[in-house]
């Protein structure tokens, strides 16, 4: 079973600051994939970022990157130099290895950046 | 360059009512997925289809049956609407390959009077 959690309903913050967004996440698999997918108020999902799990190294994307950590379960986005166009619903993701198709989200963050 | 195509936009039933959505994608994508989406709930799995011929329950499939038509289509019925299944409707597909992101549909707002 995979369960993904965001313990954060809503998180805002200034203008160009750094923020951090919480996922922790439960699978019985070896083998999986975690995903960041933003939802401007366009209803339109954009991948942010994504991260295999068998690679140690934190996978980054300009101003997103992210904190994988395997033995804890979490996996955080920092998303820095913040812009008024980050203002999203941001939504953590996982899916297991090749043959494992399931696909679930976590219930979200809404992230408010402040002129 | 039309990527995943979910029809209709919007929709307004009456309880008891039944109707199916439609999603096509045409990128040759093995993996489909319906997902509802609520607020505080984020978005929930309802089915999903790994590949042409397959089917799979997700984490809400109470009250909906799916059909994988064939590769490009994978329909979502609803066969007696309830007030419960008032939501946004998203299908997405993707190739199938453990890394590879989802593409959505703009998705389909349900109303359920």
């Amino acid at each position: 079973a995979q369960t993904v959690t965001q313990s954060q309903p809503e998180m805002s913050v200034q203008e160009a600051e750094t923020v951090t967004l919480s996922c922790t996440y439960d699978t019985s698999e070896n083998n999986y994939y975690l995903f960041w997918y933003k939802q401007p108020p366009s209803r339109q999902m954009i991948l942010v970022i994504r991260q295999e799990a068998y690679k140690q190294q934190n996978a980054t994307e300009n101003r997103f990157s992210v904190n994988f950590q395997k033995a804890a379960k979490s996996f955080s986005l920092k998303i820095s130099d913040s812009q008024l166009g980050d203002t999203a619903m941001y939504f953590c993701a996982s899916v297991g290895h090749f043959g494992n198709e399931k696909l679930t989200f976590g219930t979200g963050t809404r992230l408010t950046i402040i002129p | 360059n039309a990527g995943v195509t979910q029809t209709p936009k919007f929709q307004v039933l009456k309880t008891g009512q039944s109707m199916t959505l439609q999603c096509a994608q045409d990128m040759n994508h093995n993996s489909m997925y319906w997902y509802r989406q609520d607020p505080g709930m984020g978005l929930r799995l309802i089915y999903y289809s790994a590949s042409e011929g397959t089917t799979d329950k997700g984490e809400v499939p109470n009250g909906y049956n799916v059909s994988r038509l064939n590769k490009r289509e994978f329909s979502l019925r609803l066969e007696s609407a309830a007030p419960s299944q008032t939501s946004v409707y998203f299908c997405a597909s993707r190739t199938g390959t453990g890394h590879e992101k989802l593409f959505f549909g703009s998705g389909t707002q349900l109303s359920v009077l």
